[in-house]
């Protein structure tokens, strides 16, 4: 398999722009997870998704931030509209059950 | 709510060195612990995985440790090499509420050649 998949790997955007990041999990991960990471604050955990359906999304920052997973194949995180605060590293990851988790290699936002 | 600190922060040591990095969390109901490491520029990769009914994990020189009680766990690596260098990070989900990796911040470990 191919692992977790991420895209774009880098974009910089313009303050206000919307921002669309996009995540193909491992065939067969029935679990689904969006985390962030900045220098200040770590590893953050946005969302996850089981089967599909969001379960957790009380570390979502805001109303600018949404995610989704139409089906089990893909997610995207939606940043609308996007501020220089969102710059920082998302990463997808995807598990089998409750075992180990894959990571994305990350996509690189810096919105300025 | 879970809390996960590694300490310590940042390590170095001279090739050969057998070392051990450390893992608390505040809520011992969980339902794993993981080992990951992380290569800069890059995401995580995970290591090991200790299930809550486990007390150790091997992958070659590498060794996770548990205890649940009191809430720790410790990475061991022998033999230690310059391509071991990166940060790690372990993470516990709680059995409480939702299932949640909690990340520490990590040990930034550089081996010396």
């Amino acid at each position: 398999d191919a692992g977790v998949i991420q895209s774009p790997r880098h974009e910089v955007t313009e303050m206000g722009q919307e921002v669309t990041l996009r995540c193909k999990p491992i065939s067969g991960h029935d679990y689904l997870f969006w985390y962030r990471q900045t220098m200040m604050r770590g590893l953050e955990l946005l969302i996850y998704f089981n089967n599909n359906v969001p379960i957790d999304d009380s570390g979502m920052p805001e109303d600018r931030f949404s995610a989704k997973m139409p089906n089990a194949s893909f997610s995207t995180l939606k940043i609308q509209p996007s501020e220089p605060r969102d710059s920082a590293v998302y990463f997808c990851a995807s598990s089998l059950g409750r075992g180990f988790v894959y990571f994305g290699e990350g996509s690189w936002l810096t919105v300025v | 709510k879970q809390e996960v600190t590694q300490i310590p922060a940042a390590l170095s040591v001279p090739e050969g060195e057998n070392l051990v990095l450390n893992c608390s969390f505040t809520d011992s109901a969980i339902y794993n612990l993981q080992w990951f490491r992380q290569d800069p520029g890059k995401g995580l990769t995970s290591l090991l995985l200790i299930q809550s009914s486990q007390r150790e994990q091997t992958s070659g020189r590498l060794n996770a440790s548990l205890d649940k009680s009191s809430g720790r766990s410790t990475l061991y690596i022998a033999a230690s090499q310059p391509g071991d260098s990166a940060t790690y990070l372990c993470a516990a989900p709680p059995t409480s509420g939702t299932y949640k990796y909690i990340f520490g911040t990590g040990t930034r470990l550089k081996v010396l050649a």
